[in-house]
Formats: structure tokens, C-alpha cells, sequence
């Protein structure tokens, strides 16, 4: 049972935008910043979102984030059939002293 | 560019232990710490724990801490992880990541290309 809560799946048809959130606590995202990851099948995992809302360079401005309190929300919009991926969020926890990752939420595009 | 790359897939005997290495390039080795992830067959991402390849500190995850031990060798940029008394539920992709620290975040990237651990008998 992971710390940080997602939803298992998300779908969505091209073109359409879809949020997927993740709901902590305040030791986790209450008090710290959140990444999200992507991992393409067979890959590994790849910083998608830094920082709350921060994009590194190189990533589609149609992927956004946001944080409010304990839970934060990874949109993704104008979908696309290489978005098809398992998107993680992830956060230190002061309580647990360590990181913790959501369990992951399969995007699949119809 | 930055990159880690680690080495490759072991198949081992319940009991035994297995050492994964993380080898970095593109960038001070030492100033970073490294940190091991790992993800069982279907299953979601799980922190193992963590080393500064500067000073040999480590921190471990509770359920990992007396089984797992993580090393560094700065002249050569590399950073290993070796797990003992293994089980059928340690078969797992394990993974290194680099932690990038600023004021106020820090987060993984990049990660290693990850290496199959598997059990069995």
C-alpha cells in the first residue's frame, strides 16, 4: 500500500486532456515538493515534472502539474498515442525519512 | 551527457546475494548522491535507499536496513548495491538515480537503465 495515492488507470482519446492525481499526506507532499515520472513500456522511469510544476527541458509544454496541500494533479493535454505510459508521483516523507512513490497509474489512449 | 549506466541481468539462488553497479558519466560523480529504486514484475516503483558517493554515508529504507548495503567507488564513478539472503520476492528491475538538490526540491534524473534481478531455484 503506497504512501501516495493514484488512480490505477486513466484513458483518454486523442486530442482530449486528462489529469491524474495523487493525494498524500503532510509529511509527504504536505511539506515537501512532488515529481512526477513517466515510464514508456520497458523503460525506465523519466523526470517528467520537477518541483511542482517545473518542466525540464525537452518535455511538451502540454504537460503541466500542480500542488494544493496534500494532493497534486498531473495534466496532460492534446493526448497523444506516445503519452501511453505508467506516470508515478513521488515525494520525500519527513515522517518516513525517505522517498515515497505513488502506485502508478496506467494511461492508456484509446 | 549525464547518464548511469548499470550492469547487467543476474539470475540467482534464494539465499544468495546479488551486487548491482551503477556506473556515471557527464558529470562530478562525487557531488551527487545516489540513490536505488527498485520495481517488481507488474509493480509499481519502491525506494531502497541512498549513498553520497563523497563521504560513504548511507540511509536505508526500514525494510531493507540489515540486507542491503550500498558502496561507492569515486575513482572510478561508479556506486554499487548489494542485496543478501535473497527470495523469490526480491525478483525485481532495480534501478540508480541520480538526486539533483536544489533550495527548496530535489528530484531523480537521470536514471539507470535498470538491471533484472531474478530468483528462483
Amino acid at each position: 500500500q503506497s504512501v501516495l495515492t493514484q488512480p490505477p488507470s486513466a484513458s483518454g482519446t486523442p486530442g482530449q486532456r486528462v489529469t491524474i492525481s495523487c493525494s498524500g499526506g503532510s509529511s509527504n507532499i504536505g511539506s515537501n515538493t512532488i515529481n512526477w515520472y513517466q515510464q514508456l513500456p520497458g523503460t525506465a522511469p523519466k523526470l517528467l515534472i520537477y518541483n511542482n510544476n517545473q518542466r525540464p527541458s525537452g518535455v511538451p509544454d502540454r504537460f503541466s502539474a500542480s500542488k494544493s496541500g496534500t494532493s497534486a494533479s498531473l495534466a496532460i493535454s492534446g493526448l497523444q498515442s506516445e503519452d501511453e505510459a505508467d506516470y508515478y508521483c513521488a515525494a520525500w516523507d519527513d515522517s518516513l525519512n525517505g522517498w515515497e512513490f505513488g502506485g502508478g497509474t496506467k494511461l492508456t489512449v484509446l | 551527457q549525464v547518464q548511469l549506466v548499470q550492469s547487467g541481468p543476474e539470475v540467482k539462488k534464494p539465499g544468495a546475494s546479488v551486487k548491482v553497479s551503477c556506473k556515471a558519466s557527464g558529470y562530478t560523480f562525487s557531488a551527487y548522491y545516489i540513490h536505488w529504486v527498485r520495481q517488481a514484475p507488474g509493480q509499481g516503483l519502491e525506494w531502497m535507499g541512498r549513498i553520497n558517493p563523497n563521504s560513504g554515508g548511507t540511509n536505508y529504507a526500514l525494510k531493507f536496513q540489515g540486507r542491503v548495503t550500498m558502496t561507492s567507488d569515486t575513482s572510478i564513478g561508479t556506486a554499487y548495491m548489494e542485496l543478501r539472503s535473497l527470495t523469490s520476492d526480491d525478483t525485481a528491475v532495480y534501478y540508480c538515480a541520480r538526486l539533483v538538490v536544489v533550495p527548496g526540491a530535489k528530484w531523480f534524473d537521470p536514471w539507470g537503465q535498470g538491471t533484472l534481478v531474478t530468483v528462483s531455484s
